[in-house]
């Protein structure tokens, strides 16, 4: 069972749409991930949250900690935002140890011009 | 530059070999650990360490052993390689200082077990 499930799996949009990606989790958490990994694999951490909302550029995340919910928004996407959006909670929330993440399988994003 | 240095980039070994995956964050950051991503499962923990001479086991240890003698440095061994463990591998450290818990990650080891 994956306790950190991410929604849509794949996701295709044209230039300039408002972009939402879903992450939902099980237990309750302290923080929330989001990271970015562009098709040539470099991972980036995007943001880390453990309430509200987050702003970076034409980057938004939100969390609702009672639903167990966030999402990531692009606003005015654009062809560079095309990449691998994925969610992560830290390990231990999940009975694992002190460090660490675990992690949606994802969400594919491609924007086209 | 700052950050995480993984090495090979790239590698392919035979059935029962061993090798080590080499890590190396030059950020003082006290915690450090290793990630295999396979497709359909996304990125799974394999190891982490919390400082020098610390170290746990994550999701999927089993192949893999973990040292951490140095902040610097954790290498990734497989002691026998087998082709379940042909995979991307990711190392990543993170610190909780100066109000910053993200994870900084290499640009990965693609490892290849024939």
């Amino acid at each position: 069972k994956n306790e950190v499930e991410q929604s849509p799996q794949n996701l295709t949009a044209q230039e300039g749409e408002f972009i939402t990606i879903n992450c939902s989790y099980s237990v309750g958490i302290s923080a929330l991930h989001w990271l970015q990994q562009h098709p040539g694999g470099g991972i980036v951490s995007l943001f880390m949250l453990s309430s509200g909302k987050k702003k970076h550029g034409r980057l938004i995340a939100t969390i609702n900690i009672q639903e167990k919910h966030s999402s990531l928004h692009i606003t005015a996407s654009h062809p560079r935002d095309s990449a691998v959006y994925i969610c992560a909670v830290p390990h231990y929330l999940l009975g694992g140890g002190a460090d660490g993440l675990t992690f949606g399988k994802g969400t594919h994003l491609i924007i086209q011009p | 530059n700052a950050g995480v240095t993984q090495t090979p980039k790239f590698q392919v070994l035979k059935t029962g070999q061993s090798m080590t995956l080499q890590c190396a964050q030059d950020m003082n950051h006290e915690y450090m650990s290793w990630y295999r991503q396979d497709p359909g499962m996304g990125l799974r923990l394999i190891h982490y360490s919390v400082g020098a001479g610390i170290t746990d086991q994550g999701e999927v240890p089993n192949g893999y052993n973990v040292s951490r003698s140095t902040t610097e440095d954790f290498p990734l061994r497989l002691l026998s390689a087998a082709p379940s463990q042909t995979s991307v591998y990711f190392c990543a450290s993170r610190t909780t200082h100066r109000g910053w818990y993200g994870y900084t990650f290499g640009s990965g080891t693609r490892l290849t077990v024939v």
